[in-house]
């Protein structure tokens, strides 16, 4: 199972900042098969970022994604008020089981 | 539009039953894989179970295997699940997701829409 470790945990930014989260995986992961998603108090999880780097439909250019091998990293530039949220990133490679990591809360300073 | 709604969620005795039923809406089901995730109260993203399109693949976290059956019926646009010996770490919200492959080949493809989730307790 490849187990994957966000950072920080938390994150305290004001809006404007930049705000940047790591994924670790416990082995080499495809970048075809990493993704980032955005949760919000009582909503259901969204997908941002898909194959590492592709911003899914509807999301803004300040989200952006990138890494390769057991690295990954996602980049909000200019945080909005709606960004403060929880993001998750996963990894969807071509084996069972399909795994989250445990979440980075980015919250307003 | 595209949409994936649950239902079945509810108050359960440990070693009991329920079924979550998804219905898929704006899409048409046979063309996705499917996939159930799972988040406790308080709790990250737990990846539950997956489904390939035609139902010919099927895959289960651990912690569930042969308690719980995944199924689909592409003519009725919907998924389910179903869910025996339920336990008390059972307990969370079950979304319903649509995998997508968008360029990557599969199998599994990325989460790219979500229902709202239904609960599921399991207490006595």
């Amino acid at each position: 199972e490849i187990v994957l470790t966000q950072s920080p945990g938390t994150l305290s930014l004001s809006p404007g900042e930049r705000a940047t989260l790591s994924c670790r995986a416990s082995q080499s992961v495809s970048s075809t098969y990493l993704a980032w998603y955005q949760q919000k108090p009582g909503q259901a999880p969204r997908l941002l970022i898909y194959g590492a780097s592709s911003r899914a439909t509807g999301i803004p250019d300040r989200f952006s994604g990138s890494g390769s091998g057991t690295d990954f990293t996602l980049t909000i530039n200019r945080l909005e008020p709606e960004d403060f949220a929880v993001y998750y990133c996963q990894q969807y490679g071509r084996s069972p089981p399909l795994t989250f990591g445990g979440g980075t809360k980015v919250e307003i300073k | 539009e595209v949409q994936l709604v649950e239902s079945g969620g509810g108050l359960v005795q440990p070693g009991g039953s329920l079924r979550l039923s998804c219905a898929a809406s704006g899409f048409t089901l046979s063309g996705y894989e499917m996939n159930w995730v799972r988040q406790a109260p308080g709790k990250g993203l737990e990846w539950v179970s997956y489904i390939r399109s035609r139902g010919t693949s099927i895959n289960y976290a651990d912690s569930v295997r042969g308690r719980f059956t995944i199924s689909r019926d592409n003519a009725k646009n919907s998924l389910y699940l179903q869910m025996n010996s339920l336990r008390a770490e059972d307990t969370a919200v079950y979304y319903c997701t649509r995998g997508n492959w968008f360029d990557s080949g599969g199998p599994f493809g990325a989460f790219d829409i979500w229902g709202q989730g239904t609960t599921v307790t399991v207490s006595s």
